[in-house]
């Protein structure tokens, strides 16, 4: 079974920092492009970042562009997406999701970043 | 960027209707576009992807349709798993962007 676990979420102070990763299983890691996306409390669904395979070809939103990287470790089947400069703003549960055929697959179940003083 | 902007934001409706929601995206997109849905507390699920390909395992009353601008999802008869928020995604360019999103309520 394709999986996606995400860790690292947690209560932030504004200008902090955090590093949140994603380990993947069932599935050959390495082949796949994976997109980070987040939903703020009661709202939509919006796109952070993605990384492809090689992680040669990465984009970012612009509301993120200059405060998170995205990174990944084919070796480790691991995905990351260091945060920082957070704001309220980027309160949000935060997903990882692998990309196949254009449309998001398969989620994670999410991991909490609440940035508060 | 592409906006995409889906309607109704909500409907209402009972088991056993048929529910069309649309999505329209401000410049064209080909069949880039992708259908999710969302229940409370979990993950996004897909459903459709390249406008009218249905993922696999999704029930067959789901479908998709449309090219360029304009696109549906239609739900031919409401089951009561299906009450939950439905949400666009166009994957033609970056930024990725998603619809609204349209919550399917019970009557």
């Amino acid at each position: 079974e394709m999986q996606l676990l995400e860790s690292g979420g947690g209560l932030v102070k504004p200008g902090g920092s955090l590093r949140l990763s994603c380990t993947a299983s069932g599935f050959s890691f390495s082949d796949y492009t994976f997109n980070w996306v987040r939903q703020a409390p009661g709202k939509g669904l919006e796109w952070v970042s993605s990384i492809n395979s090689r992680s040669n070809f990465i984009n970012y939103a612009d509301s993120v562009r200059g405060r998170f990287t995205v990174s990944r470790d084919n070796a480790r089947n691991s995905l990351f997406l260091q945060m920082n400069s957070l704001r309220a703003e980027d309160t949000a549960m935060y997903y990882c999701a692998k990309e196949d055929y254009y449309n998001m697959d398969v989620w994670g179940q999410g991991t909490t970043v609440t940035v508060s003083s | 960027d592409i906006q995409m902007t889906q309607s109704p934001s909500s409907v209402s409706a009972s088991v056993g209707d048929r529910v069309t929601i649309t999505c329209r995206a401000s410049q064209g997109i080909s069949r880039w576009l992708a259908w999710y849905q969302q229940k409370p507390g979990k993950a996004p699920k897909v459903l459709i992807y390249g406008a009218s390909t249905l993922q696999r395992g999704v029930p067959s009353r789901f479908s998709g349709s449309g090219s360029g601008t304009d696109f549906s999802l239609t739900i031919s008869s409401l089951q009561p798993e299906d009450f939950a928020t439905y949400y666009c995604q166009q994957a033609n360019s970056f930024p990725i962007t998603f619809g609204g999103g349209t919550k399917v309520e019970i009557k």
